[in-house]
Parts: C-alpha cells; sequence; structure tokens
C-alpha cells in the first residue's frame, strides 16, 4: 500500500535551514504530483507549494518564494522540502503529501534561540 | 488568496445521529476542465489528515459510504449520514484550484 515516510523532528536555531525528507513506497515517486503542507497552531494548514512531475514544475505559495526548495530524487523515490531563513514562525508540523491523497506522518520542526 | 469558510466550527453529535459540515468559497472553484477542485480531510487526533472526498462528492478509497459530499460553485457540504466514535476529530475543506491552495479552518467533531 502507498505509505510515505518522513524524516525525524528538528530543531533549529533563526536564520538557520531545515530540510525534511519524504520516502515514498506502494508507488513511484514520478507518478504523482507532491504537494508540501505546513500546520500551525495559529495558522492551521498552509499550502506551501507543489511539484509536478509530468512537466517538472514546482510551484511554490508566494508566501514561501525564495525560502522554500522542493525536489525529488526519484532513484531513492524520496521528496525533499528545505527551508531557509528560518523565524520562531516557522515552528510548525510539515506534511508530505502525494498529490491530494495519501499524507506522511508530519515532522515537527521547532525554531527557537 | 482564496477564503475557506466552514461552519459550524465545532460539533457535538449523539452516535447514530446525522451530521454536517458546510464550507464556502470566496471564488468560484469550477475549472475549465469541468471538473471543481474541492477536497474534504478529517484529521484524527494525534494523526496527519486523510482524504475523505475529492472534486466534491467521489469519497476515497475505503472512506465508508456514510460520508457524502455536494455542492458546486462556492457552496459545499459534507454529510455524515450516521456518526460514529471513530468520525472524531477535526475536519477541512481545501481548494486545489487557485492559487495557492488554501483550507478551511477547520470544524471539530465530538461525540456527546
Amino acid at each position: 500500500q502507498v505509505q510515505l515516510v518522513q524524516s525525524g523532528a528538528e530543531v533549529k536555531k533563526p536564520g538557520a535551514s531545515v530540510k525534511v525528507s519524504c520516502t515514498v513506497s506502494g508507488y513511484n515517486l514520478s507518478e504523482f504530483s507532491m504537494l508540501w503542507v505546513r500546520q500551525t497552531p495559529g495558522k492551521g494548514l498552509e499550502w506551501m507549494g507543489t511539484f509536478d512531475p509530468e512537466d517538472g514544475e514546482t510551484i511554490y505559495a508566494q508566501k514561501f518564494q525564495g525560502r522554500v526548495t522542493m525536489t525529488e530524487d526519484t532513484s531513492t523515490d524520496t521528496a525533499y522540502m528545505e527551508l531557509s531563513s528560518l523565524r520562531s514562525e516557522d515552528t510548525a508540523v510539515y506534511y508530505c503529501a502525494t498529490g491530494t491523497s495519501y499524507w506522511g506522518q508530519g515532522t515537527l520542526v521547532t525554531v527557537s534561540s | 488568496d482564496i477564503v475557506m469558510t466552514q461552519t459550524p466550527l465545532s460539533l457535538s453529535v449523539t452516535p447514530g445521529q446525522p451530521a454536517s459540515i458546510s464550507c464556502k468559497s470566496s471564488q468560484s472553484l469550477l475549472h475549465s476542465d469541468g471538473k471543481t477542485y474541492l477536497y474534504w480531510y478529517l484529521q484524527k487526533p494525534g494523526q496527519s489528515p486523510h482524504l475523505l472526498i475529492y472534486e466534491v462528492s467521489s469519497r476515497f478509497s475505503g472512506v465508508p459510504d456514510r460520508f457524502s459530499g455536494s455542492g458546486s460553485g462556492t457552496d459545499f457540504t459534507l454529510k455524515i449520514s450516521r456518526v460514529e466514535a471513530e468520525d472524531v476529530g477535526i475536519y477541512y475543506c481545501m481548494q486545489g484550484i487557485h492559487l495557492p491552495w488554501t483550507f478551511g479552518q477547520g470544524t471539530k467533531v465530538e461525540i456527546k
């Protein structure tokens, strides 16, 4: 069955970067688009961007433009989301999701000095 | 950004009774391809969201038929015909047509 397994929790200092991985099984990464969504108590669920393997294009939410990079390694069926210049407001649970269907278990990223 | 407004924000339901959640979008979610990109998710306590309904009314694989979705344009509804204890959690609607994709604020369903 389809599974998305994300990397473990991270604690980062303000200004640092974080890279979250999402390894899929049960299908090939290149078959479906990959979404990244984050969840914070204050702002709820926020869509961060989508990588579309059909055209190789990534669409980022304007809010994260310039700070986020989404990539994929099809040889390992692993997707990555890197967020830079972290601030305290980036403390959240980050999810990957295949298309709109299956979600990973989430990765807690805490930004604190 | 498209605003997705859910009502009510919380719901307390007796097992076996029906429940209904409304989701209104600030713009039409009808795409030129004829599809309407409105999704419903349930996030059970301590879990990640999982898909219940896609494109307004299609149940995702394994979703019980007590869940149904309806609506068009800007007004959508999720109905649970007979609520069960396992249905507790927060329900979210999401639009997937206008960038950025946006979610409703969530409706918390609990059992009486």
